[in-house]
């Protein structure tokens, strides 16, 4: 069943300004990880941020999570032609001692750059 | 290069044609995982392996059987698919701890892709 819902699902922005998207889930989760593809290939991991966290950076993204809201925040500062691609988010999900490590993905934010 | 390698990166079939997918990792990595990317749909995860042994099946239908002779390898054997089978198949691979509670799950890698066509 589908855990992360992304929003917007569409995204297009000018180079050089900031992109924000946003990622809901239901359940309880251990970690909520963000993904970026590119058309037709697949998934490259971006970031991993923990329950425990409420923030997390890496080069140009900061990564949000509020889980009292059961929410996260991806944002790209100072996006370039280059970032153009769908981000997911994914959240773990499973039972005890069977099914760790299981990823479920969202239907994913399609950013659009444009130079 | 993620370290997960998926051939063939296309495949054209018939519905009565018998192929299947392979996908390889060499991060020893303990858990691999076939999912399944349709247009405007999410990705679906198919099947799971952790440490060799099944552990998920999502509802998946018997013409999609799965193999993991061991961690390094995992087949998807098709037979008789449909034309909405048509599909991008990822593979990834993840370090999962040792069986418990659920722990802190580490990143998956992916592999590019068989972008499947069922004619």
């Amino acid at each position: 069943s589908q855990q992360g819902e992304e929003d917007p699902q569409a995204l297009s922005i000018q180079e050089g300004e900031n992109a924000t998207m946003n990622c809901s889930y239901k359940t309880s989760i251990n970690n909520l990880q963000w993904y970026r593809q590119n058309s037709g290939r697949g998934l490259v991991h971006l970031i991993l941020i923990r329950s425990n966290e409420r923030e997390k950076h890496s080069g140009r993204l900061r990564v949000t999570l509020d889980t009292s809201k059961k929410s996260s925040s991806l944002l790209i500062t100072a996006s370039r032609a280059a970032d153009t691609a769908s981000y997911f988010c994914a959240t773990a999900a499973g039972s005890y001692g069977g099914s760790q490590g299981n990823l479920i993905f969202g239907k994913g934010t399609k950013l659009s750059v444009k130079p | 290069e993620t370290g997960v390698t998926q051939t063939p990166r296309h495949l054209v079939m018939g519905m009565t044609n018998k192929k299947s997918l392979k996908c390889e990792q060499h991060l020893g990595h303990n858990a691999m995982y076939w999912y399944k990317q349709s247009a405007k749909k999410p990705l679906e995860l198919m099947f799971v392996y952790n440490f060799k042994e099944q552990t998920e099946n999502n509802s998946v239908p018997s013409r999609f059987s799965p193999e993991c002779p061991n961690s390094s390898h995992l087949f998807l054997h098709l037979h008789t698919l449909q034309p909405e089978d048509s599909a991008l198949y990822l593979c990834a691979s993840s370090q999962v701890p040792g069986q418990g509670p659920l722990g802190t799950n580490t990143e998956a890698f992916f592999g590019q892709g068989t972008r499947l066509t069922v004619v």
